[in-house]
């Protein structure tokens, strides 16, 4: 079974920084991309950033660029989004999600999500 | 970036047919894909480009489209279907995501 667990989040001042990781299993990690997706307190989704299953490839949403790092443990079956100089608009559920192999981003796999809250 | 429109609610009744639209601000080909989040939980895709039903997904579901409009279709809907639907766009960089639309059962 595909499971992706989040951790990490919590309550943290505004121009603080902040980990997250998503543990991976059930699958083949390093075969797969994988994305963040937010989604701020009653509000929609909002892709953060993508990494390709070696890395080679990273993109971010102009929201977080310059402030968020996504990176990737193929040995530990784990990715990470680095986030710092933290806003109150940062606050929000951050999902990972998989990407579907061979088709550019579908994500067939979320996990339950971290919250994430920016606030003084 | 490409802006994704959806209407936000409808309400139907169980057993009826429902279209949930997404108009692209741009074309998208075929890279339309639409996700279903009950509340409390994660979202789950349940149609990947445009028109192909992802794994475990019922055959109530189906897609279509093209270009710029497409459709999502529940027939017949259940009252388990009660959810926000979202459609999202990757042809496009930024990836994209609609504004959702809340399915209300009668």
């Amino acid at each position: 079974e595909v499971q992706l667990v989040e951790s990490g989040g919590g309550l943290v001042q505004p121009g603080r920084s902040l980990k997250l990781s998503c543990l991976a299993s059930g699958f083949t990690f390093s075969n797969y991309g994988m994305n963040w997706i937010r989604q701020a307190p009653g509000k929609g989704l909002e892709w953060v950033a993508s990494i390709s299953s070696r890395s080679s490839y990273i993109y971010y949403a102009d929201t977080v660029k310059g402030r968020f790092t996504i990176s990737r443990d193929n040995a530990k079956n784990t990715l990470y989004l680095q986030m710092t100089s933290l806003r109150s608009e940062d606050t929000a559920l951050y999902y990972c999600a998989r990407e579907y192999y061979g088709y550019k981003g579908v994500m067939d796999a979320w996990g339950q999500g971290a919250s994430v809250t920016v606030s003084s | 970036d490409t802006v994704l429109t959806q209407s936000p609610a409808l309400a139907v009744s169980p057993g009826e047919r429902v279209s949930i639209s997404c108009r692209a601000s741009e074309g998208v080909n075929s890279y339309m894909h639409w996700y279903q989040q009950k509340p409390g939980q994660q979202p789950k895709l349940l149609i990947y480009k445009a028109s192909n039903l992802a794994s475990g997904v019922p055959a109530r579901f189906s897609g279509s489209g093209s270009g710029t409009d497409f459709t999502l279709t529940i027939d017949p809907v259940e009252a388990d279907d009660t959810a926000t639907y979202f459609c999202q766009q990757s042809w496009n960089d930024p990836r994209t995501f609609g504004g959702g639309t809340k399915l209300e059962l009668k």
